[in-house]
């Protein structure tokens, strides 16, 4: 099986701070990554998917790179709606799909 | 809009059976695969269940396998997830989510999630 690693696994930051979170494939997965965000009490969001494509809706702000094993989402100017946990999933092992265990984002 | 309706959740003993039921709206839901996604109390997501469009596919996390079953009643735009022999660790909100490709192919994405139903194993 795939496993996801994430760092850091809590970030503090400030309204404007660039945030950048990595995750890592335990073996290749192409570009088959996408980056959620979760707020307390909330079902995920979609935010990047294929490792790079900005889901509709989502702020500019957010950008997702990388292919093979490292990925980073960034978030280019933190937001106050921006605090909230991210999760990767990798969607190449089919149809074992695994989540990174999350990375927090709150206000420093 | 896209609806994604949960239901079902209880509380159940352990070596209990439920039945999860996820209403579909807002996009033509045969054309797509759907999934089950659970998160314990306090803890990450981890996916437990896929259905092909027409029912003809399903595929199971190992955690889960061989106890759940996924399937999917088109006519009815509905999903669910048969839930037998449960666990003390299968207590999670379990979420219904959309596949972001449709028709014959898998994307593995997410890009719709139901707000979650509460499913508590206890004695």
């Amino acid at each position: 099986d795939i496993q996801m690693t994430q760092s850091p696994s809590s970030v503090s930051a400030s309204v404007g701070d660039r945030v950048t979170i990595t995750c890592r494939a335990s073996q290749g997965i192409s570009s088959w990554l996408a980056w959620y965000q979760q707020k307390p009490g909330k079902a995920p969001k979609l935010l990047i998917y294929a490792a790079s494509s900005l889901q509709s809706g989502v702020p500019s702000r957010f950008s997702g790179s990388g292919s093979g094993t490292d990925f980073t989402l960034t978030i280019s100017s933190l937001q106050p709606e921006d605090f909230a946990t991210y999760y990767c999933q990798q969607a190449n092992s089919f149809p074992l799909f695994t989540f990174g265990p999350g990375t927090k984002v709150d206000i420093k | 809009e896209v609806q994604l309706v949960e239901s079902g959740g209880v509380v159940v003993q352990p070596g209990g059976s439920l039945r999860l039921s996820c209403a579909a709206s807002g996009f033509t839901f045969d054309d797509y695969a759907m999934h089950w996604v659970r998160q314990a109390p306090g803890k990450g997501l981890e996916w437990v269940s896929l259905i092909s469009w027409d029912g003809g596919s399903t595929y199971y996390a190992d955690s889960v396998k061989g106890r759940f079953t996924i399937s999917r009643d088109n006519s009815k735009n509905s999903l669910y997830l048969q839930m037998n022999s449960l666990r003390a660790e299968d207590t999670a909100l379990y979420y219904c989510a959309k596949d972001i490709i449709g028709g014959y192919s898998y994307g593995g994405h997410f890009d719709y999630w139901g707000q979650g139903t509460l499913v508590t194993v206890s004695s």
